[in-house]
């Protein structure tokens, strides 16, 4: 069946540094490829989406860049902040369906 | 607009009980979905519709029903309670004319525990 694996499951990086995070998906008809980041104690926000007419998508410091060829989109975060702290998620559609496959999350925490 | 709201925010069961965890939005979207979220284990999403009167089901159905009797709500049933359906429940809608794939909005969220 369709799967999202998401890597790496936790990450820690120095304020400022730079942070990727990385999806893999199996279906190769998905054309559609958000990120969602949710806070302790809160609901799941969309962040940044890229559609697979495009490689990259650009949002001030997030950007997500999408590898269709190697079935993989990954996150970046530059000049990472305190308040960047939270786990992020991606997801991806089943192709034929209206469902979403999300991936386990991967906790950022960014160190002052 | 309210968005997605959810009713309750928490819940204590016994096992063998049941319940409905209530979801709503005023977006006008014609597609709703519950998840439930457990550490380590990502959002899995349990049902879903694409409309009044369309349902099914997700990767993790067992245990759950659902129905869509208006475009605005969409409820979910537990049958009976099992402790492995402690978890936090989150509903999402989108719309989906004009294009399959838009942003999904979610719920706050109902945090259940079954003893």
């Amino acid at each position: 069946g369709e799967n999202v694996e998401q890597h790496p499951s936790t990450l820690s990086v120095q304020e400022g540094d730079s942070a990727v995070i990385k999806c893999t998906y199996s279906d190769s008809a998905s054309n559609y490829f958000p990120w969602y980041k949710q806070e302790l104690g809160k609901r799941p926000q969309l962040i940044i989406d890229i559609r697979s007419n495009v490689g990259e998508k650009k949002d001030q410091r997030i950007a997500v860049t999408l590898n269709k060829t190697a079935k993989h989109f990954s996150l970046h975060i530059t000049e990472t902040q305190p308040e960047d702290s939270a786990v992020y998620f991606c997801a991806g559609p089943t192709s034929g369906t209206y469902k979403y496959i999300f991936g386990t999350g991967t906790r950022l925490k960014v160190l002052a | 607009n309210a968005g997605v709201t959810q009713t309750p925010k928490f819940q204590v069961l016994k096992t063998g009980q049941s319940m409905t965890l209530q979801c709503a939005q005023d977006m006008n979207h014609e597609y709703m979905s519950w998840y439930r979220q457990d550490p380590g284990m990502g959002l899995r999403l349990i049902h879903y519709s694409v409309g009044a009167g369309i349902t099914d089901q997700g990767e993790v159905p067992n245990g759950y029903n659902v129905s869509r009797s208006t475009t605005e709500d969409f409820p979910l049933r537990l049958l009976s309670a099992a402790p492995s359906q402690t978890s936090v429940y989150f509903c999402a809608s989108r719309r989906t004319s004009g294009s399959l794939h838009n942003e999904q909005f979610f719920g706050p969220g109902t945090r259940l525990t079954v003893l």
